[in-house]
């Protein structure tokens, strides 16, 4: 009964693949994200479907395409894989868009990419 | 100039004792929220506790509040009582309003309790 799951957990390939990574939340939530985490712990917002509709689009580079096939999907598949996408990356979901007490994000266990 | 800061190098408290980890954020809306996760070592993001910038009193969690000092752009978390599962580290972030509001996370603080 996992909120907020991602697939695989860990990631190893080689530089230049393409790779996909899973995500999906059983909570019933209208908006979900794709945050990346860095080496330095950092963690920064990539990407936000609301109802499988895209609303945030950081600058990242088009190598990251986000996939919502429906609104408990948010698949993020990468293209020519590079040495500085290796990262952990989350997944999270919200009730929906919109700033309220009870609306925080509910984040996935992480998948950690290592590109070689 | 960042959204969130948080400069505290890693911290130190003795279990049982309380600890205050930092957080300052800068913002021109008037309405947003504040956000603690937790992180431990296994990699999760656990919520902790939110403050909205409208709300009178300091939100409490169990043994986690939130020192909001809205004057000051402050929203320091404390943790009463700490144990050694507190051991983690603890971002702070915030959202501002509006229909495509993102969390914008601080550093984070990395917090060790002793026994």
């Amino acid at each position: 009964d996992t909120a907020v799951s991602q697939t695989p957990k860990y990631l190893v390939t080689q530089m230049g693949n393409d790779k996909s990574i899973k995500c999906e939340q059983n909570l019933g939530h209208d908006t979900m994200y794709w945050y990346k985490q860095d080496s330095k712990k950092f963690l920064k917002i990539m990407f936000s479907y609301n109802n499988k509709e895209l609303i945030i689009n950081e600058t990242v580079p088009n190598r990251f395409s986000p996939k919502s096939p429906d609104k408990a999907h948010l698949n993020l598949h990468i293209n020519s894989l590079e040495l500085g996408d290796s990262a952990v990356y989350f997944c999270a979901s919200s009730q929906d868009r919109w700033l309220a007490s009870d609306n925080e994000q509910f984040f996935g266990p992480g998948t950690r990419l290592t590109v070689l | 100039a960042q959204k969130i800061t948080q400069t505290q190098p890693g911290m130190f408290v003795q279990e049982k004792e309380a600890v205050t980890l930092d957080c300052t954020y800068d913002t021109s809306d008037p309405s947003y929220g504040l956000f603690w996760y937790k992180q431990p070592s296994s990699g999760e993001m656990i919520f902790l506790i939110y403050q909205g910038s409208y709300d009178q009193q300091n939100a409490t969690e169990g043994r986690y509040s939130l020192n909001f000092q809205k004057a000051r752009k402050s929203a320091n978390l404390v943790i009463s009582a700490s144990q050694l599962g507190d051991s983690a580290m603890y971002f702070c972030a915030m959202r501002e309003n509006g229909a495509n509001s993102k969390l914008t996370f601080g550093k984070g603080i990395t917090l060790s309790v002793r026994p």
